[in-house]
C-alpha cells in the first residue's frame, strides 16, 4: 500500500455527529488525495492536497473538509455525517504525473 | 467533464478462457490511462499506465492495449487468482490538479476452477 495507512479502519456514528478520518503517508509525496467509493459510482474524488496547506475540491466534496498541517498527514472531517455519506473512503498519494497508490480504507456507517 | 465506461459490469470465466475487459472514455487532454486491480476489503493496486493510442503493456497473463476512445485489458488463459475487481482510470489537466483520476464503476471478475 505504498507506505499509506489510514485509520480506523472502520467506523460507526450517528447522523449528526463529527467525524475524522486520519491518512498518514511514510513518503515524502506532496500530493495526496481522498476518495470515496459507492455501488454504482465507483471512485469519485473528495478533496486533494499539493502540499502542506493546499488544498482543493474534487467532485464531491459538499459536506466535507480536510486539512494537510504536515506533509504527512491528510484529514479528511465530516462536519455533521449524513446516512449519504456511509461508504468506504479511500486515501491515495503519489508524485504528479505518475500513478496513485491507495490506502487500504475506512469503511464508515452513519446510522 | 471526464467520463469512463467499463464494460461488462461483472464477468465470469472458466480457467483457462481468455477475455478482454473494455475501457470507453472521454477526456480533455489525456495525460494517462491507468488500470488498477482491486480486491475484496482492500485498495486499488496498480497494474498499468498507458499514455499513447497504440501503446502496449503486459504483466504476466494480462495486457493492456490503449486506442484514442478505448482500452482493452486482455487475460490470457485465467487463473482464479486473477478474480478481482478490474478499475480504470483516466488522469487529465495540468499539473495544478496533480494526479487526480477519474474512474470507471469497474468489471468484477470471476474465474472458476
Amino acid at each position: 500500500d505504498a507506505g499509506i495507512t489510514q485509520s480506523p479502519r472502520h467506523k460507526v456514528t450517528e447522523t449528526g455527529t463529527p467525524v475524522t478520518l486520519r491518512c498518514h503517508q511514510t513518503e515524502n509525496h506532496r500530493y495526496m488525495y481522498w476518495y470515496r467509493q459507492d455501488p454504482g459510482h465507483g471512485l469519485r474524488l473528495i478533496h486533494y492536497s499539493y502540499g502542506v496547506k493546499d488544498t482543493d475540491k474534487g467532485e464531491v466534496s459538499d459536506g466535507y473538509s480536510v486539512s494537510r498541517s504536515k506533509t504527512e498527514d491528510f484529514l479528511l472531517t465530516l462536519e455533521s455525517a449524513t446516512s449519504s455519506q456511509t461508504s468506504v473512503y479511500f486515501c491515495a498519494n503519489g508524485p504528479y504525473g505518475s500513478p496513485l497508490h491507495f490506502g487500504n480504507g475506512t469503511r464508515l456507517t452513519v446510522t | 467533464e471526464d467520463q469512463v465506461t467499463q464494460s461488462p459490469e461483472a464477468l465470469r470465466l472458466q480457467e483457462g478462457e481468455s477475455s478482454s475487459l473494455n475501457c470507453s472514455y472521454t477526456v480533455s487532454g489525456l495525460r494517462g490511462l491507468f488500470w488498477y486491480r482491486q480486491d475484496p476489503g482492500k485498495g486499488p493496486e496498480f497494474l498499468f499506465t498507458l499514455y499513447s493510442a497504440g501503446e502496449e503493456k503486459e504483466k504476466e497473463r494480462l495486457k493492456a492495449t490503449l486506442t484514442k476512445k478505448e482500452s482493452f485489458l486482455h487475460i490470457t488463459a485465467p487463473k482464479p487468482e486473477d478474480s478481482a475487481t478490474y478499475l480504470c482510470a483516466v488522469q487529465a489537466g495540468g499539473e495544478t490538479s496533480g494526479s487526480r483520476l477519474t474512474f470507471g464503476e469497474g468489471t468484477q471478475l470471476t474465474v472458476n476452477p
